[in-house]
């Protein structure tokens, strides 16, 4: 099994749908878990960070489960901007690892 | 505040030539990384630095040295360039650790023929 793996995409979904990803990991001591977002040909940026069992932020929310070793990000109302991809990434020992990253289109 | 800063943005190297990736950073992070991204895979880290003087080895290492001899900077060198080694190469850097954000630089995409 890979260290982290995302749904594959691509996602396409209109304009205000709600849509959601999921990020499954491998290293169970993994404390501490992070959501990436990269427009193309641009570098990645934090979108989310997740400690304990969730996050929100406005539209955004990340859900952990630690037992199923697993991580969600739901996207509420898509508006256009939000096309990008979507990386999770787990902090490990001596490594930081990425997901392959799952794209979304968000179509009008 | 410039942030992460890279150069070049865009090179082109012929086999067996070698060149450095040229990475520097203004917000006296100490934890400093080189990925590189390749289609269809994640980032994949190359070599980290815990701080000045302070390297290690991180996922796929092989063809490329690093240092560190101050906090600003860290720049990743190709020692003999190899066509696998095309990719786009983003250097990060962070407060302390992997368990805080990182900020990446806009990236260096390299050719090797």
């Amino acid at each position: 099994r890979k260290e982290v793996e995302q749904d594959p995409g691509p996602f396409n979904v209109p304009e205000g749908a709600t849509v959601a990803f999921n990020c499954t990991y491998s290293n169970s001591a993994s404390q501490s878990f992070f959501w990436y977002r990269q427009d193309c040909r641009k570098e990645p940026k934090l979108l989310m960070s997740v400690y304990s069992s969730g996050n929100e932020d406005g539209r955004f929310t990340a859900q952990l489960n630690r037992a199923s070793q697993y991580i969600s990000l739901l996207i509420r109302d898509s508006k256009l901007s939000d096309s990008a991809t979507y990386l999770c990434v787990v902090p490990s020992p001596g490594n930081f690892v990425f997901g392959p990253g799952t794209r979304l289109s968000v179509l009008p | 505040n410039a942030g992460v800063t890279q150069t070049p943005k865009f090179q082109v190297l012929k086999t067996g030539q070698s060149m450095t990736l040229q990475c520097a950073q203004d917000m006296n992070h100490e934890y400093m990384s080189w990925y590189r991204q390749d289609p269809g895979m994640g980032l994949r880290l190359i070599h980290y630095s815990v701080g000045a003087g302070i390297t290690d080895q991180g996922e796929v290492p092989n063809g490329y040295n690093v240092s560190r001899s101050t906090t600003e900077d860290f720049p990743l060198r190709l020692l003999s360039a190899a066509p696998s080694q095309t990719s786009v190469y983003f250097c990060a850097s962070s407060y302390q650790d992997r368990n805080y954000e990182q900020y990446f630089g806009p990236g260096t995409r390299l050719t090797v023929t």
